[in-house]
């Protein structure tokens, strides 16, 4: 069985100061992460994935990601908030595997930024 | 490329009607795609995974009877929603499975449908 615990459900930052969204994962194997955003009212967009090769994982917009096993972590950060990255994130955990594609979903963090 | 379309975006439908949401792979062909129900300020919730071709598995706790998947073709998969009520209003967002270089599948997200039922 595998889960996903995000951390905050709601994260406040000044525009320009570093963003932190939080992941705790728990899975059975070595599992895939993503990260995912969605604006108000859209679907879905894929922001970064880590599929076992390097455990710093760059992705859109100027954020990453680190993977650490033994923290069980997969933290979502970004140097500098932009007014652009207020929506709600999404840590997404798949069990790795051949065939291995039914995702489970953590409860979301809502990143506001203020002007 | 990897474009997933739903249409329409937004529906509002008397209860007692039925609905249906169009999810289709623009640049892709999607051996199976998902649907999702999302409520206002939760997670993405998994209804329902369905394979071209083939009936639909669905989630427990889902009305197979209810919520109707046919997955027709590699780049269309619907989901009707009959004799809809208000309490199923929601977002309801689909995804695609692709096969990518290096045969690692990847899931493609739909921009989502908002049904609303008076």
């Amino acid at each position: 069985a595998q889960s996903v615990t995000q951390l905050d459900s709601h994260v406040s930052v000044s525009e320009g100061t570093p963003v932190l969204l939080r992941c705790n994962y728990s899975s059975s194997y070595s599992p895939s992460l993503f990260w995912y955003v969605q604006h108000p009212n859209k679907g879905l967009q894929l922001l970064l994935k880590y599929t076992s090769a390097a455990t710093l994982v760059k992705g859109i917009n100027g954020f990453e990601a680190e993977f650490k096993k033994s923290e069980t972590s997969f933290h979502l950060t970004k140097p500098s908030a932009h007014m652009s990255d207020a929506a709600e994130y999404f840590c997404v955990v798949r069990p790795s595997g051949a065939g291995s594609y039914q995702l489970t979903f953590g409860k979301g963090t809502k990143l506001s930024v203020i002007p | 490329g990897a474009v997933v379309s739903q249409h329409p975006s937004r529906v509002i439908c008397k209860s007692g009607t039925s609905v249906k949401i169009e999810c289709r792979s623009l640049d892709f062909q999607a051996t199976t795609m998902f649907w999702y129900r999302q409520f206002p300020k939760q997670s993405l919730m998994l209804m329902a995974t369905s394979n071209e071709g083939s009936k639909a598995t669905y989630e427990q706790g889902v009305e197979k009877d209810k919520f109707l998947i046919n997955h027709a073709s590699l780049t269309l998969s619907t989901l009707t929603v009959t004799s809809a009520h208000p309490e199923d209003s929601s977002f309801y967002i689909c995804s695609a499975r692709a096969i990518e270089s290096g045969a690692a599948y990847e899931q493609y997200f739909g921009p989502g449908t908002r049904l609303t039922v008076t």
